[in-house]
Parts: C-alpha cells; structure tokens; sequence
C-alpha cells in the first residue's frame, strides 16, 4: 500500500499569508494526486486532481505541484474560507489512500 | 444537481451487521464509479470500497476485505455496503462518493460526497 504523509499536522495562519501543505508518498507514482478540504461538519470538497489541475469552481489562489514522492498545495492569501482541514490522496493504486490531514487554523 | 444520499446507519453490536444504502440523481449513474469512504469522529478519511459503473471491478481495503460487500443497481440508481461482523474500529460516518471520470475507474478523484451516514459499533 501506498502511505501517504502529510506535513504540518496543523499550523496557524492569518488572513493573507501564504501557506504550503506537504504531502509525500511511500514511494514513486505518478501524478494521480489529489486534493480535498474540509470544513467542521461538512463533506470533504475536491479542490485539485492530477496535482496541479483546479476544479472548476476553485479559486486560483489554490494552486498543486508536485512529482514522484513530494507534493505540494499552496493557498495564496489565505481568505476566512479557506480555514479547514485539508487531505492529500493517491489515485494510483488501490488502496485509495489519504493523508491524515492538514489542519488550518486561524492565528 | 449531483446528489448522493446514504442511509441505513445505526447503532449496533460488534458481531452484527448492517447494510448502508446511497441513493443517487443528478448525473448518469452507471456511467461512474462510487465508493464508499469513511471517517471515524475526530479523525481522517479511510477509502473502504469502490465498484465501477458496470460492476466488472470491485476493490476493497483491507481492512473490511472478507466482511464488507459492495454492490449497486444502476436501475435503481443506487449503491449498497452489507458490512457483517461488524467491529468497534468500523464506527464512523460513511460517505457515498462518486468518481469524476465517467467510465473510468483505476484512479478515482472524488468530485461528489454525501452527507453520509453514522454507524455506531458498541455493546
């Protein structure tokens, strides 16, 4: 199976600052990788497939990147919104794994 | 509008089982993979189960593999989850998810969630 880790756990951030979430794989795929926030209560949202394609919908200041083990999903001038947790998956093989998350919170 | 909605959770005893149901509209269903994905309460999200739009692939996690059975009835425009022996780690909410890609299946990206359905696994 694929373990996929994902860094920070959680970090602080004001509105307006750029923030970077890490996500790096067990091993070597290719980029099937996707991206999902999620908000108390609520269902999990697709934000980015294929690493770096936004969903219809999504604002650019999400953006993905990203090859072979390491991953990134950065927010550029973070709005209350986009306070969340947020989830990196493979796509490559089954098992669909995820992250354990990211967590968003407000400085 | 894309809707997917679960039902059949509940509280139950470890041992027992249970069969969730998610009812679909708003797109063609059997042109799409679905699976079910879960999230135990204060935790992350556990991919369980898909099936591909004809039923011809079926995968599990291998955690519930052997006692959690996936199908669906495109006539009906719905997907199912029989779960037997049930066990305290299986307690979470369960998400009926569709893929994005129509009649593709070996690398799910989930577009649609429901709300999802609470199972509760205790004596």
């Amino acid at each position: 199976d694929i373990q996929m880790t994902q860094s920070p756990s959680s970090l602080s951030a004001s509105v307006g600052d750029t923030v970077t979430i890490t996500c790096r794989a067990s091993q070597i795929f290719n980029s099937i990788l996707n991206w999902y926030q999620q908000k108390p209560g609520r269902a999990p949202k697709l934000l980015i497939y294929e690493a770096s394609s936004l969903l219809s919908g999504v604002p650019s200041r999400f953006s993905g990147r990203g090859s072979g083990t390491n991953f990134t999903l950065t927010i550029s001038s973070l709005q209350p919104e986009d306070f969340a947790t947020y989830y990196c998956q493979q796509s490559y093989s089954s098992p669909w794994t995820f992250g354990q998350g990211t967590k968003v919170e407000i400085k | 509008e894309v809707q997917l909605v679960e039902s059949g959770g509940g509280l139950v005893q470890p041992g027992r089982s249970l069969r969730l149901s998610c009812a679909a509209s708003g797109f063609t269903f059997d042109d799409y993979g679905i699976h079910w994905v879960r999230q135990a309460p204060g935790k992350g999200l556990e991919w369980v189960s898909g099936i591909s739009w004809n039923s011809g692939y079926i995968y599990y996690a291998d955690s519930v593999k052997g006692r959690f059975t996936i199908s669906r009835d495109n006539a009906k425009k719905s997907l199912y989850l029989q779960m037997n022996s049930l066990r305290i780690e299986d307690a979470a909410l369960y998400y009926c998810v569709k893929d994005m890609v129509r009649r593709h299946f070996t690398s799910p990206r989930f577009d649609y969630w429901g709300q999802g359905t609470l199972v509760t696994v205790s004596a």
